[in-house]
């Protein structure tokens, strides 16, 4: 079946660490998102992507970097720069639509914590 | 950016209709408005979006006010798989697709 896949579900991070989390699409969809959820509030976008090799800031980025090196891929790294980094993160993909009519189609997140 | 602004929660019965409310008095033109539902622990998942005219899909419909300051989504026939927080959001074009959240609407449903 076509999805979003986001790897691991699961993740703990030492102080001073850098992490990456996965997220591969199998929907032939040029965008990508990121998106970093806290306890009982809405999603926040990270970082988006509208194609390979390009990507643009969000409106939290700061602490994260990401890449775009295949279509199909776009995982996010959370840098020892993020001083606040458990939170539940999703990944999203659309198709790009003229317009801004396009759903979004989301992963089942993964959940960063500090050791 | 654009707002938009929802009950925290409503509570419905199981196969009663649901009628959630959301209004958006900054929308301008080319904004669409989208709604989405997330269970615990879950990505989002999309419902129905629309631009001016009322929309009906399989899982609900959504009814938008004429001056499309405000919307409902309406759940036909509720059941317990609708309890949710429900997501009203504007969808704005000239800033890469990206979808801005609020707070929502936690939807219970009582059998």
């Amino acid at each position: 079946d076509g999805g979003i896949t986001q790897s691991p579900k699961y993740l703990f991070r030492k102080e001073g660490q850098n992490v990456t989390l996965s997220c591969e699409q199998n929907l032939n969809h040029d965008a990508m998102y990121w998106y970093r959820q806290d306890p009982g509030q809405g999603l926040r976008l990270i970082y988006y992507s509208q194609i390979v090799n390009d990507f643009q800031k969000g409106d939290i980025a700061e602490g994260y970097s990401v890449s775009r090196e295949k279509k199909e891929s776009f995982p996010l790294t959370v840098t020892s720069a993020q001083k606040n980094p458990t939170a539940f993160y999703l990944c999203a993909s659309s198709i790009v639509g003229v317009g801004s009519n396009q759903p979004q189609h989301f992963g089942d997140g993964t959940r960063l914590s500090i050791l | 950016d654009a707002k938009t602004t929802q009950p925290n929660s409503m509570e419905s019965n199981e196969e009663e209709p649901v009628h959630l409310p959301c209004n958006h008095s900054t929308i301008s033109g080319t904004d669409y408005i989208h709604w989405y539902r997330q269970l615990p622990s879950q990505g989002p998942e999309y419902v129905i979006h629309g631009l001016t005219s009322n929309v009906n899909n399989r899982m609900a419909s959504l009814a938008i006010a004429e001056d499309r300051k405000s919307s409902t989504l309406i759940l036909h026939r509720a059941t317990l798989r609708d309890a949710a927080v429900y997501y009203c959001i504007l969808r704005i074009g000239n800033q890469g697709g990206k979808l801005i959240f609020g707070q929502g609407t936690e939807l219970s449903v009582k059998p």
